[in-house]
C-alpha cells in the first residue's frame, strides 16, 4: 500500500512569491492535516481537511491556505512568501477522528 | 494554550541498555498519544500510539504508558540498537466530530545509540 506522497520534495523560491504544495494521501483515508516543521518552533499544526472541508485550522496567518479534492488529495498555498516561511512542510493522513496520522516526507521550502 | 512538554532533549544510550522519553500535556481533554520516530530527510514515522482509556502498550521493544491524572505519558524502549538512532517526538490530541484533531507536538529527543 503506498504510502502519503509528497511533492516536490524541495522547493527554492524568493520573498513574495506565492507556492503550492501538494499531498496524495494513502488510498481510503479522507482527513488530510499539515504541518511546518522548522528547527526552533518544531512541528506545529496548520489546517486538517475532511471530505473537501476545513475542520481545524491552526494559529497561521491568512497567507497560508489549503484545499481538499473530491479524491481526498490535497494542496496547501503560501502568498507572499517571507523569509520565515523557510521551512519542511509535512502532510498527514488518516481515516478520521483519533485514528492514527501517517506522514509524507515533506516538502523542504527555501526562501530567498 | 495547548502544550506538549518532552523530556530530555537528547539521550545517549549503549546498544541493548534501555530508553525513557517522558512527556506532558496540558490539555486534560486530549485523548489520543502518539509517538513518532523522524529519521534525517524523512517525515514522522508513527511507531507506537495509546488512546486515553488505555494505561499500557507494549509493541516487541516499544513500550508506552500513560498517566491521565498526572497528565505524563512515556515511551520506553528495550534493548536498544543502532538503527534506533533518531529523533523521536510525543504528541497529544482530542480527536471529536469526526475530526482527527491537530497533534500538539513536543520539542523532540534526540536518541543516540552507540554500538
Amino acid at each position: 500500500k503506498a504510502g502519503v506522497t509528497q511533492t516536490p520534495r524541495y522547493l527554492i523560491k524568493t520573498r513574495g512569491q506565492q507556492v503550492t504544495l501538494s499531498c496524495s494521501p494513502i488510498s481510503g483515508h479522507r482527513s488530510v492535516s499539515w504541518y511546518q516543521q522548522t528547527p526552533g518552533q518544531g512541528l506545529q499544526f496548520l489546517f486538517e481537511y475532511f471530505s473537501e472541508t476545513q475542520r481545524n485550522k491552526g494559529n497561521f496567518p491568512g497567507r497560508f491556505s489549503g484545499r481538499q479534492f473530491s479524491n481526498s488529495r490535497s494542496e496547501m498555498n503560501v502568498s507572499t512568501l517571507e523569509l520565515g516561511d523557510s521551512a519542511l512542510y509535512l502532510c498527514a493522513s488518516s481515516l478520521g477522528e483519533n485514528q492514527p496520522q501517517h506522514f509524507g516526507d515533506g516538502t523542504r521550502l527555501s526562501i530567498l | 494554550g495547548e502544550n506538549v512538554e518532552q523530556h530530555p532533549s537528547t539521550l545517549s544510550v549503549q546498544e541493548g541498555d534501555s530508553a525513557v522519553i517522558k512527556c506532558t500535556y496540558s490539555d486534560s481533554a486530549s485523548n489520543y498519544f502518539p509517538w513518532y520516530k523522524q529519521e534525517l530527510g524523512k517525515g514522522p514515522q508513527l511507531i507506537i500510539d495509546i488512546r486515553s482509556n488505555v494505561g499500557e502498550k507494549k509493541d516487541q521493544r516499544i513500550a508506552v504508558t500513560l498517566n491521565k491524572t498526572a497528565k505524563h505519558f512515556s515511551l520506553h524502549i528495550t534493548e536498544t540498537q543502532p538503527e534506533d538512532s533518531a529523533v523521536y517526538f510525543c504528541a497529544a490530541s482530542r480527536g471529536y466530530g469526526g475530526s482527527q484533531g491537530n497533534l500538539i507536538f513536543g520539542k523532540g529527543t534526540k536518541l543516540s545509540v552507540k554500538p
